[in-house]
């Protein structure tokens, strides 16, 4: 148990739709981290939260925003749903915003399904 | 942007067998993160490299960061049925954001 927690495990939903995925870090992490894992396929970062700022982004689509909250839980929001959104949605977190010896502990995912 | 290649990007192996996957950057790195992601799991952090030529060893993995800092490697000597998984490794680029290679897939057969 990384102490990362993520909600809900898993999603179905409908082409067109919006669905929020919840993440908690572990106590005391101030990074959030947003990761889209497809299929066989490795990990695409989407977007990071600092103590409640943005401080990257990655190939995240317009369709796709997030935020992290005062009490440092995140939530990302994913609208016009589409069949290829179909995924694993990993949330991360660490202690620090970078830099060295700053590992990142993972969530269990949520299993997204886009029918 | 920068990306780091890993290679192979599967790797089937009788249990006993040595495992290597090798991570490449065109650019010097700061440092390289290796995760472990089980079947069915999340990643797992393993190990970070930060110095140039260094070697760390966990058990059977030995974990290699190249002189130049542009490479790295990960080594599993007499693989376990317990190795099975993705090995990523991973590099910090563009500030705070983290660059997963693609992933190695091990599998080992008893």
């Amino acid at each position: 148990d990384s102490g990362v927690t993520q909600t809900p495990k898993h999603l179905i939903t409908a082409t067109g739709q919006r669905v929020t995925l919840r993440c908690s870090p572990r106590s005391g992490d101030l990074s959030v981290y947003w990761y889209q894992q497809s299929l066989d396929q490795g990990l695409q970062f989407l977007i990071q939260y600092y103590n409640g700022e943005e401080r990257a982004k990655g190939n995240i689509l317009e369709r796709f925003s997030a935020q992290q909250f005062p009490d440092l839980h995140s939530e990302l929001n994913l609208s016009s749903l589409e069949l290829g959104d179909s995924a694993l949605y990993f949330c991360a977190s660490s202690r620090l915003a970078g830099g060295t010896y700053n590992e990142q502990f993972f969530g269990p995912g949520t299993r997204l399904t886009v029918l | 942007g920068q990306q780091v290649m890993q290679i192979p990007q599967y790797q089937h192996v009788q249990e006993g067998e040595d495992f290597t996957t090798y991570c490449n950057s065109s650019t010097t790195l700061s440092n390289i993160q290796w995760y472990k992601q089980r079947p069915g799991g999340h990643p797992v952090f393993l190990i970070q490299l930060v110095k140039s030529g260094e070697v760390k060893k966990q058990k059977r993995l030995t974990f290699q960061f190249g002189e130049a800092k542009k490479n790295s490697s990960l080594h599993i000597t007499a693989t376990q049925t317990t190795d099975v998984g993705t090995y990523f490794c991973a590099a910090e680029t563009s500030g705070s954001r983290l660059t997963f290679g693609e992933g190695t897939q091990l599998t080992v057969n008893p």
